[in-house]
């Protein structure tokens, strides 16, 4: 079945630093969706990926797809106080199985 | 207002108790699922339902029920509670037959199973 590995599980930030979370699966994905959960709330959906190599920005969050549709990333610039909570890959497989990631962990130092 | 409303929010039982936790969205969504979040696991499917009188077991369905008689009512029934079920639970509903599109959370139910 789908394997999905999001690294880092923690990721502590300086406010104004970039970073990026990543998400790997073990076989080829369908699509592939990003949610936020701040402390306390629930997952909420960012962007959804489906075509391969692509890249779409949301103000200071950068998404990419993998070439091979196996990987994405999450790249976030000048990261801000807002930017805490847990960022979730929820990778689709060919046959429409949605899986969640553990998710990443931010913390922002002030 | 658009959502997908859950109670209780807060539930402590004791095992073996029966008890079922409610869900209800107002988009006319078909397909619907429950998850649990757990510390390190991220969120686990239980149950999918893709439409009224249709559903399927997730990853994680031991211990668990559901039923789908509404559109948009998607119970979770926990029939013999027991310790490892203590979580928090999210349903949520996505447009269409499918988990192709955004996903819509409730706010959560935080279950303590003594």
């Amino acid at each position: 079945g789908q394997q999905v590995m999001q690294i880092p599980q923690y990721q502590h930030v300086q406010e104004g630093e970039d970073f990026t979370t990543y998400c790997n699966s073990s076989t080829t994905l369908s699509n592939i969706q990003w949610y936020k959960q701040r402390p306390g709330g629930h997952p909420v959906f960012l962007i959804q990926l489906v075509k391969s190599g692509e890249v779409k920005k949301q103000k200071r969050l950068t998404f990419q797809f993998g070439e091979a549709k196996k990987n994405s990333s999450l790249h976030i610039t000048a990261t801000q106080t807002t930017d805490v909570g847990t960022y979730f890959c929820a990778p689709t497989d060919s046959w429409g199985k949605l899986q969640f990631g553990a998710g990443t962990q931010v913390v922002v130092t002030p | 207002e658009a959502q997908v409303t859950q109670n209780p929010r807060y539930l402590i039982t004791v095992t073996g108790k029966k008890l079922t936790v409610t869900c209800s969205q107002n988009m006319n969504h078909e397909y619907m699922s429950w998850y649990r979040q757990d510390p390190g696991l991220g969120l686990r499917q239980i149950y999918y339902s893709m439409n009224v009188e249709v559903t399927d077991k997730g990853d994680v369905p031991e211990g668990y029920k559901v039923s789908r008689k509404e559109k948009r009512n998607f119970p979770l029934i926990l029939e013999s509670p027991s310790p490892n079920q203590t979580s928090l639970y999210f349903c949520a509903s996505t447009k269409g037959g499918s988990s192709y599109n955004e996903q819509f959370f409730g706010p959560g139910t935080r279950l303590t199973v003594l």
